[in-house]
């Protein structure tokens, strides 16, 4: 299976953009990059997804580097409600089954 | 807006007993998974359905049973509770087999202890 990379902690101040990076070196050229995140004691929501091109929604944007083998998901002002982890998935082009492979994500904390 | 609807919340088992997880959806939607989470960790599908009568293994199917009789219900059934099946468990679904044409909704969970 195709790997991301991402740091296993990072701080932000409320109200301030938050950028949050995942490496994915391996990654194909049909492979789709997809970002989930995980408040406390929930299970895991939809951020955003892309293939090559930024794509922006009312949550986050995504950047998707021009090589592809790197990601940055951007949250354009952080709130409290951000805190969670966040998990950057690859899903590969002809997947048996469609599902995703959760690694540990990023665990983001949010300062008032 | 009740989406994926996890029950119980909770649950002490002793180890040896029995229990079923359920999971039903309101999206009419035809794929639907059992992931679980151990502390810390990511997640890690258990099994999975692509429609009413059908099912497969996951990753980590040992030690659990699943079922699909309708297209809203995705029950997991754990027969014989070991310690290590202490995890919080997920249910998923999505209206197509790829997640690039319909994301992933998720329950909030179970949380299992088994002693």
């Amino acid at each position: 299976d195709a790997k991301t990379t991402q740091p296993n902690s990072m701080e932000s101040n409320e109200e301030e953009p938050v950028h949050l990076p995942c490496n994915h070196s391996t990654i194909s050229g049909t492979d789709y990059i997809h970002w989930y995140r995980q408040l406390p004691s929930q299970g895991p929501e939809y951020v955003i997804h892309g293939l090559t091109s930024n794509v922006n929604n009312r949550m986050a944007s995504l950047a998707i580097a021009e090589d592809r083998k790197s990601s940055t998901l951007i949250l354009h002002r952080a709130t409290l409600r951000d805190a969670a982890v966040y998990y950057c998935i690859l899903e590969e082009y002809g997947g048996s089954q469609g599902n995703l492979i959760f690694g540990k994500g990023t665990k983001l904390s949010v300062k008032p | 807006n009740a989406g994926v609807t996890q029950t119980p919340k909770f649950r002490i088992l002793k180890i040896g007993q029995s229990m079923t997880l359920q999971c039903t959806q309101d999206m009419n939607h035809n794929y639907m998974y059992w992931y679980r989470q151990d502390p810390g960790m990511g997640l890690k599908l258990i099994y999975y359905s692509v429609g009413a009568g059908i099912t497969d293994k996951g990753e980590v199917p040992n030690g659990y049973n699943v079922s699909r009789s309708t297209t809203e219900d995705f029950p997991l059934r754990l027969e014989l509770a070991a310690p290590s099946q202490t995890s919080v468990y997920f249910c998923a679904s999505s209206g197509d087999r790829l997640p690039r044409n319909s994301p992933l909704h998720f329950g909030n969970g179970t949380r299992l202890t088994v002693t």
